[in-house]
């Protein structure tokens, strides 16, 4: 079935250090990928999103890559910072998921040494 | 602007008994979607309602009910609770589902602790 996951559970870096986390996504027909940060005690927070047409976006300090061919996702974090520590899905829409309906990963927790 | 609000945030029910979640979106927004997430099973999609239509549901049971207000204000429902109901729920509301492809702003959630 449909699934979207990361391989990676938990991610330690220091302070500063660039982080690249992972996601494989299964359904061919995902169109539309985002990803979330959630702290402690929060709902999930927006981050950056990426449309299937689409290879690279950047942000502030944070770049989503889509490679289609091996339907891969990932996030990568510019000078990582301890606010930054909180654990981070990727999520997929496809047009069979309209609206919504968003399909999460299983999250990478990623901890940021001072 | 304010954002998602969910009340209540944590509660405490015994099983059999029924829960109501309450849901307000960002102004403006008219789609509201619910979410269950549990250590288990990460974040599963429960339903969205969209005019104060069901638009999309997820698989759960059908103890598992909600509804959707004119003034957008969802509430979801469980009835019957039982142990493995125990999870932090989630609501997300998004403007444009035209599209397909949605940002979607989440609330704090609401803990629901069933013994």
């Amino acid at each position: 079935g449909e699934s979207v996951g990361l391989h990676l559970p938990t991610l330690s870096v220091q302070e500063g250090d660039n982080s690249i986390i992972n996601c494989a996504y299964s359904n061919s027909a995902s169109d539309y990928f985002i990803w979330y940060k959630q702290e402690s005690g929060k709902g999930p927070q927006f981050i950056i999103d990426i449309r299937s047409n689409m290879d690279k976006r950047q942000g502030q300090r944070v770049t989503v890559l889509l490679n289609k061919t091996v339907k891969h996702l990932s996030l990568q974090i510019a000078a990582t910072q301890p606010g930054d520590s909180a654990v981070y899905f990727c999520a997929e829409n496809s047009i069979y998921n309209q609206g919504g309906k968003l399909i999460f990963g299983q999250g990478t927790e990623l901890s940021v040494k001072p | 602007k304010a954002g998602v609000t969910q009340t209540p945030r944590y509660l405490i029910k015994t099983r059999g008994q029924q829960v109501t979640l309450s849901c307000s979106p960002i102004s403006g927004h008219r789609s509201v979607s619910w979410y269950q997430q549990t250590p288990g099973q990460g974040l599963q999609f429960l339903f969205e309602y969209f005019s104060e239509t069901q638009r999309n549901k997820g698989n759960f049971p059908g103890r598992f009910s909600g509804r959707q207000f004119s003034n957008s204000r969802s509430e979801m429902n469980v009835s019957t609770l039982e142990l493995g109901d125990s999870a932090l729920y989630l609501c997300a509301s998004s403007q444009d589902i035209h599209s397909g492809a949605n940002v979607l702003t989440f609330g704090a959630g609401s803990r629901l602790t069933v013994l």
